[in-house]
């Protein structure tokens, strides 16, 4: 069965310092890896996603993600954090076509 | 930039009632999702549209139906709504690129309350 694990409900940083969200997922295949953001009352918003290639993928607001593919994990990582991060964050892949399968979601909290 | 529209942000209806929520795509994407969020368990694919007409289950589609009768709009049925699908009702869409490395794009969901 296809899954997605984020093994931690809450992820405390305080601003400035760097940020890790986990992610690690079981599917068949090679797929597309996702992360999204949420922020209260809003829907998802895209972040950034690997498909192929370099293993650390840039994406918005200075988030990048790094897959690890003997780890089958797809980290979200950010150097310096700021409290207006703080949201839910949700990984996703897609190992066929156009059916995303989503991880329950970390809530981040970022503290001045 | 793409808009996901659905219709209501609050709604709240009564058991055994038959509930409609729309949901409105301005960038003509082929696909369009229909998820429920709910704490601790992330999305659940309820039913997906890849094109005008058609519709494949997701992994909890009892007591929902869709309809998609316009490229630009997909609708979700509660045929007779339960307490149990009292819940966040989250609407997607994407285009259709390579196997699935299009990313989806969400609207701010329906907060769906059934009493």
């Amino acid at each position: 069965a296809q899954s997605v694990a984020q093994p931690e409900d809450q992820v405390n940083v305080a601003e400035g310092n760097p940020l890790t969200v986990k992610c690690t997922y079981s599917v068949s295949g090679n797929p597309y890896l996702f992360w999204y953001v949420q922020y209260p009352n809003r829907g998802l918003q895209f972040l950034l996603k690997y498909i192929t290639g370099d293993n650390l993928v840039k994406g918005s607001y200075g988030f990048e993600a790094e897959f690890n593919k003997s780890q089958t994990s797809f980290h979200l990582k950010k150097p310096s954090a700021l409290v207006s991060d703080s949201a839910l964050y949700f990984c996703a892949v897609c190992p066929d076509f156009n059916k995303f399968y989503f991880g329950s979601g970390t809530k981040l909290n970022v503290k001045p | 930039d793409v808009k996901v529209t659905q219709s209501s942000r609050y709604l709240v209806k009564r058991t055994g009632e038959k509930v409609f929520l729309e949901c409105v795509q301005d960038m003509d994407h082929e696909n369009m999702f229909w998820y429920r969020q709910d704490p601790g368990l992330g999305l659940r694919l309820i039913y997906f549209s890849y094109d005008v007409k058609m519709k494949e289950k997701g992994d909890i589609p009892e007591g929902y139906s869709v309809s998609r009768e316009k490229k630009e709009r997909f609708s979700l049925i509660l045929e007779s709504a339960s307490t149990n699908q009292t819940s966040m009702y989250l609407c997607a869409s994407s285009l259709t690129g390579g196997q699935g490395n299009q990313p989806q794009h969400f609207g701010d969901g329906t907060r769906l309350s059934i009493l």
